[in-house]
């Protein structure tokens, strides 16, 4: 059984601080990790996709990837109120995707203004 | 713009009844997806499709099967409604693979089972 863990929150950062969220896997042969934000009410979209060891960047959102410790974070730096959200982590499994994506339970995010 | 439709945002059914969860993608996408979303457990997958008339299990089919019978419609069918699928239901598609990781996902159906 694929597992993507999160921490579930809520995490609380003060306006324009840098919000780190976490994630982990428990299918080492995992090969793509995603970023899902979901606002309340609404339907996820998609934020972040990294393949590779080390940090993407885009924009104010970075994200990071190391599969040696199985572990992916999404850094969000200068955070807006608007940030607030909950944050899914989302990983392809060593199936190559034949069985869709595997979802954590995500991370609620609260940006205090 | 990609647009992934659910039929019905809101639907109340009793127990035992059948409901069918209707949606419809306009990007001619290859690959749908049905979820349901309950507080504490996430995002889990029902069932998904690849291509016309061709279905898989995702990681909780029972109590639930699906059709799709034309390339932009797919549809989630509950035979007997239980109170334990009370819910949250979200169709996505994607083009191409999953690996590119790119879902886009309907506004959900929230369903509520008496």
């Amino acid at each position: 059984q694929k597992e993507v863990e999160q921490n579930s929150g809520p995490l609380s950062v003060p306006e324009g601080a840098i919000a780190s969220l976490n994630c982990t896997y428990s299918d080492r042969g995992s090969q793509s990790f995603f970023w899902y934000r979901q606002y309340s009410g609404k339907s996820p979209e998609l934020i972040m996709f990294i393949y590779s060891n080390g940090d993407k960047e885009d924009g104010r959102f970075t994200a990071q990837l190391n599969k040696a410790s199985q572990y992916v974070s999404l850094l969000i730096r200068d955070s807006q109120p608007s940030d607030s959200a909950t944050y899914l982590c989302a990983v392809v499994g060593s199936g190559g995707g034949a069985d869709g994506l595997t979802f954590g339970k995500g991370t609620h995010l609260i940006i205090q203004p | 713009d990609v647009k992934v439709t659910q039929s019905s945002r809101y639907l109340v059914k009793r127990t035992g009844e059948k409901v069918f969860l209707e949606c419809v993608q306009d990007m001619d996408h290859e690959n749908m997806f049905w979820y349901r979303q309950d507080p504490g457990l996430g995002l889990r997958l029902i069932y998904f499709s690849y291509d016309v008339k061709m279905k898989e299990k995702g990681d909780i089919p029972e109590g639930y099967s699906v059709s799709r019978e034309k390339k932009e419609r797919f549809s989630l069918i509950l035979e007997s409604a239980s109170t334990n699928q009370t819910s949250m239901y979200l169709c996505a598609s994607t083009a191409g693979t999953v690996n590119t990781g790119e879902l886009f996902f309907g506004e959900g159906s929230r369903l509520t089972v008496l």
